[in-house]
């Protein structure tokens, strides 16, 4: 079965230290997300790519985080540097289009100390 | 107004009765409306997906759409203890904004 994939699982970081995520969609997905989730609350859209280009960065920190995803294909999330309100899960998701069925990835739990 | 708003729970419900969870967005143009379920410590999961008015019916789940008033809910009948999570309701206009989530506590 296709999954989105992502790595690592876990990750602790020292603020002020950079920090990445990767995230490998489910083949033929042409839309990629990433989302920010905090402890009892919903996921929170950070960037959304079409292809490689970004729909959608309104809520991206654009003074600390990046994203890329250079040939449409996989993914980079970047945090640098991390500060300690940016403990949550990060979750990329995928999808066939823009209004279609969205598909997670495991997550990654970012715990920064 | 936010976006997506779910109500607020918690919501505790006996085995075997149905759960109701529901859902208003503030856009009215929005396509494609989706409820997704979220166990502790996991990623969301879909579980029913609805495009058009009326309902969608899945096994134990039946979503709702109603474009009109820009609501959209989720029934889960013969609720088992093995649904106990969070539901995120989630809408879609070219990007996937998801509510706050309703916790769902299915007593044995």
């Amino acid at each position: 079965e296709a999954e989105v994939a992502q790595s690592p699982r876990y990750k602790i970081t020292e603020k002020s230290q950079a920090v990445a995520f990767w995230c490998d969609p489910i083949s033929g997905h042409a839309t990629l997300y990433w989302y920010r989730q905090i402890l009892g609350q919903g996921p929170e859209l950070l960037v959304q790519f079409q292809d490689e280009s970004v729909v959608d960065d309104s809520q991206l920190p654009k003074d600390r985080f990046s994203a890329e995803r250079l040939k449409g294909v996989d993914s980079t999330l970047k945090i640098q540097p991390a500060e300690l309100g940016d403990s949550a899960m990060y979750l990329c998701a995928s999808s066939s289009g823009l209004n279609t069925e969205a598909f997670f990835g495991q997550g990654t739990r970012l715990t920064v100390v | 107004q936010k976006e997506v708003e779910q109500n607020s729970g918690p919501l505790s419900v006996p085995e075997g009765a149905i759960a109701s969870l529901n859902c208003t967005y503030s856009d009215r143009v929005s396509q494609s409306f989706f409820w997704y379920r979220q166990y502790s410590g996991k990623s969301p999961e879909l579980i029913m997906s609805i495009y058009s008015n009326g309902d969608k019916e899945d096994g134990r789940f039946t979503a709702q759409l109603n474009k009109a008033s820009q609501y959209v809910s989720l029934l889960i009948r013969d609720s088992q203890p093995s649904d106990s999570a969070t539901y995120l309701c989630a809408v879609n206009k070219y990007k996937l904004t998801f509510g706050k989530g309703t916790l769902l506590t299915v007593n044995p």
